[in-house]
């Protein structure tokens, strides 16, 4: 059975402290990993796709990495409009659903 | 605009009641999903569509009930034996060809039991 986690379950960050939140996944045959943006109240919004091991993307002061057993979402220099909840989801083997964590909810103050 | 558009955005049921949230997308995508959220555990599948007049359950099908009649609706009944509907519901859809394909989100429905 496909098992996501993330960490910490909660972060709170001054305005421009960075850090990273991470995502461990055990599945067989990993063919996606993603990472969602959710507001309070709101539907989740499409951040990043990693395929393989060592791939990095990045949009504006989020950076997503990838690694056989994990994955990071950095957040550079934050502000207090990057607060919501930062969702991991993965797809594995034949199933074309996502798997979700639960999530890290991020409070940055100003 | 293309997008997925999920009505109503507050719905309320009372004891035995059935109730139908709509689930509406013009991306034109094969593949379409419904989730449910609960504070602290993430999103839990509950039923998803790879075609028209085919679905599968999810994790949580028990109480509910859906139909794929075309390719641009998905609506999701919540019965009376789902016995905890409190919840905000999800729907999403993404492309049916390749797998590592993002599904994309609706603003979601929140339901209430009264």
């Amino acid at each position: 059975e496909d098992q996501v986690t993330q960490s910490p379950e909660a972060l709170r960050l001054q305005e421009g402290e960075s850090s990273s939140l991470n995502c461990s996944y055990t599945v067989s045959g990993l063919r996606g990993l993603f990472w969602y943006r959710q507001d309070p109240g709101k539907g989740p919004e499409f951040l990043f796709t990693l395929y393989s091991a060592g791939e990095e993307k990045e949009k504006e002061r989020l950076k997503a990495t990838l690694t056989k057993k994990e994955s990071f979402l950095h957040i550079t220099a934050p502000k207090p409009e990057d607060s919501a909840t930062y969702l991991c989801a993965v797809q594995a083997g034949s199933a074309r659903q996502l798997t979700f964590g639960s999530g890290t909810q991020l409070t940055v103050l100003p | 605009d293309g997008g997925i558009t999920q009505s109503p955005k507050y719905l309320f049921r009372k004891e035995g009641q059935n109730v139908t949230l709509s689930c509406e997308q013009n991306l034109n995508h094969d593949a379409m999903y419904w989730y449910r959220q609960d504070p602290g555990q993430g999103l839990r599948l509950i039923y998803y569509s790879q075609i028209v007049n085919d679905f599968q359950k999810g994790d949580i099908a028990e109480g509910y009930s859906v139909s794929r009649e075309k390719k641009e609706s998905f609506p999701l009944t919540v019965t009376s034996a789902q016995k905890n509907p409190t919840a905000f519901y999800l729907c999403a859809s993404s492309n049916q060809g390749e797998f590592g394909t993002e599904a994309f989100f609706g603003q979601g429905t929140r339901l209430t039991v009264v």
